[in-house]
């Protein structure tokens, strides 16, 4: 079974500093990676996702994550908050050999970033 | 890119009435569709698995009779909550991850989600 771990139910950050949601996994074999925010009433948005290749990744709005294979890890960061990024991210895992293509999420973390 | 249309965006029923979701694909065939419930504040449950062509995979602790779902084409799945209570009221987001490994690269594995279905039952 595929899980995902997000230990912080809250994430606060001044503007203009740095941020990082944490997440770790546990998957058989080599996972596919993924995060996504959601704004209120609205959706998942496609953030960014790991696959294969280099460890940090690159996504939308500024944001990047680095794939961590001995930590397990999936953590979100982005070098200088937005109040606009304030928003509820989602990490969340797929198997590779997951022939359903179902997502596996963590409990979302809220990130509030103030002014 | 590819795009999930998810409707209506709120309902707001009165107890005991049925209400309808439509989830479709609409540049691409989904062959599988799946359904999340989603609690204020919390993260994303998975209710069950739209398969086209056959019968719905329910996650344990999800009632079949209640929450019936139709995949009836390659591009709709529906979820119709049946009798609705108060304590269904929730938000409701269907996903359509492209398959076959020709979609897959395509989509390089994204997963599209809908835009979510607020339901409010008095």
């Amino acid at each position: 079974a595929q899980s995902v771990a997000q230990p912080e139910d809250q994430v606060n950050v001044a503007e203009g500093n740095p941020l990082t949601v944490k997440c770790t996994y546990s998957v058989s074999g080599n996972p596919y990676l993924f995060w996504y925010v959601q704004y209120p009433n609205r959706g998942l948005q496609f953030l960014l996702k790991y696959i294969t290749g280099d460890n940090l990744v690159k996504g939308s709005y500024g944001f990047e994550a680095e794939f961590n294979k001995s930590q397990t890890s999936f953590h979100l960061k982005k070098p200088s908050a937005l109040v606009s990024d304030s928003a509820l991210y989602f990490c969340a895992v797929r198997g590779i050999n997951n022939a359903g293509n179902m997502l596996t999420f963590g409990g979302g973390t809220r990130l509030m970033v103030k002014p | 890119g590819a795009v999930v249309s998810q409707h209506p965006s709120w309902v707001i029923c009165k107890s005991g009435t049925s209400v309808k979701i439509e989830c479709r694909s609409l540049d691409f065939q989904a062959t599988t569709m799946f359904w999340y419930r989603q609690f204020p504040k919390q993260s994303l449950m998975l209710m069950a698995t739209s398969n086209e062509g056959s019968k719905a995979t329910y996650e344990q602790g999800v009632e079949k009779d209640k929450f019936l779902i139709n995949h009836a084409s390659l591009t709709l799945s529906t979820l119709t909550v049946t009798s609705a209570h108060p304590e269904d009221s929730s938000f409701y987001i269907c996903s359509a991850p492209p398959q076959g490994a020709r979609e897959l690269r395509a989509a390089k594995n994204i997963q599209y989600f809908g835009a979510g279905t607020r339901l409010s039952v008095l």
